[in-house]
C-alpha cells in the first residue's frame, strides 16, 4: 500500500517569508513526484513536478528530492498572501499514465 | 496542459437516486481518472478509465456504484448510483495528455460538488 504523509498544518507564514512544505513516500520505487495547489472549493492546480534527485526551481517555487531518504519538499520564497491554500504532494511508481497517490495536505496560511 | 470540463458543477440530489457526472477533453489522452474529495480530506482514486475496455477500480469501490463509460479518448463519464449522503464530495476527472506522455503529469478538470439529501 503505497503512502504519501504531510504535515496537515497549518503552517503559518508572515508575507515575504519563505514557507517550506514536507512530504514522505513510502514506495521506494517511485518515480515521479508533484506538488499541487488547491484553493479552497477549487480542484487541484499542478505547480511544481520533479523527476530526479537535486532542486528544481520556477519562480518561486523550487522543489526538492531525496530519494535516498524518500522525501520530497516545496519551498516557497517570498509568500505572498495569494500563497494561502492547501499543498498537496502527489506521488506515482511507474512513468505512464499511472494513477497519483495524494498526501492529505498541509494547509498554508501567510498572514500579512 | 489540457482543457478539462466537467458537467454538471453541481447538484443536490435525493437519496436513492443516480447521478452521470460527464468530463470532456479539448484533446486526446490515452487514460482518464476519477477522483472522490470527501469534505476535508484528500484526493482518492476511484477508478482508471481506459478507452475500449472496462475501468479498472480501487480497492473499496464497485462497478455497480461507480459505473463509468469511456467511449472516445477525449470523454468520460462517471454514474453515482444509489446515493446516500455518505457520497456527497467533489468528483474529480484527471488526465495525462499525449503531450507529456511518460511524464506521469495529471490535470484535473473543475470538478462536480455533489451534495445528497
Amino acid at each position: 500500500q503505497k503512502e504519501v504523509e504531510q504535515n496537515s498544518g497549518p503552517l503559518s507564514v508572515p508575507e515575504g517569508a519563505i514557507a517550506s512544505l514536507n512530504c514522505t513516500y513510502s514506495d521506494r520505487g517511485s518515480q515521479s513526484f508533484f506538488w499541487y495547489r488547491q484553493y479552497s472549493g477549487k480542484s487541484p492546480e499542478l505547480i511544481m513536478s520533479i523527476y530526479s534527485n537535486g532542486d528544481k526551481e520556477d519562480g518561486r517555487f523550487t522543489a526538492q528530492l531525496n530519494k535516498a531518504s524518500q522525501y520530497v519538499s516545496l519551498l516557497i520564497r517570498d509568500s505572498q498572501p495569494s500563497d494561502s491554500a492547501t499543498y498537496l504532494c502527489a506521488v506515482t511508481g511507474y512513468s505512464g499514465n499511472t494513477p497519483l497517490v495524494f498526501g492529505k495536505g498541509t494547509r498554508l496560511s501567510v498572514i500579512a | 496542459s489540457a482543457v478539462i470540463s466537467q458537467k454538471p458543477s453541481r447538484d443536490i440530489c435525493q437519496r436513492g437516486t443516480s447521478l452521470t457526472i460527464q468530463c470532456q477533453v479539448d484533446s486526446q489522452v490515452t487514460m482518464m481518472f476519477w477522483y472522490r474529495q470527501q469534505p476535508g480530506q484528500s484526493l482518492t482514486l476511484i477508478a482508471t478509465a481506459n478507452q475500449g475496455s472496462e475501468a479498472t477500480y480501487e480497492s473499496g469501490f464497485v462497478i455497480d456504484k461507480f459505473p463509468i463509460s469511456r467511449p472516445n479518448l477525449t470523454f468520460s463519464t462517471l454514474t453515482v448510483s444509489n446515493m446516500s449522503p455518505e457520497d456527497s464530495s467533489i468528483y474529480l476527472c484527471s488526465v495525462e495528455p499525449y503531450s507529456e506522455g511518460g511524464t506521469d503529469t495529471q490535470y484535473f478538470g473543475p470538478g462536480t460538488r455533489l451534495t445528497v439529501l
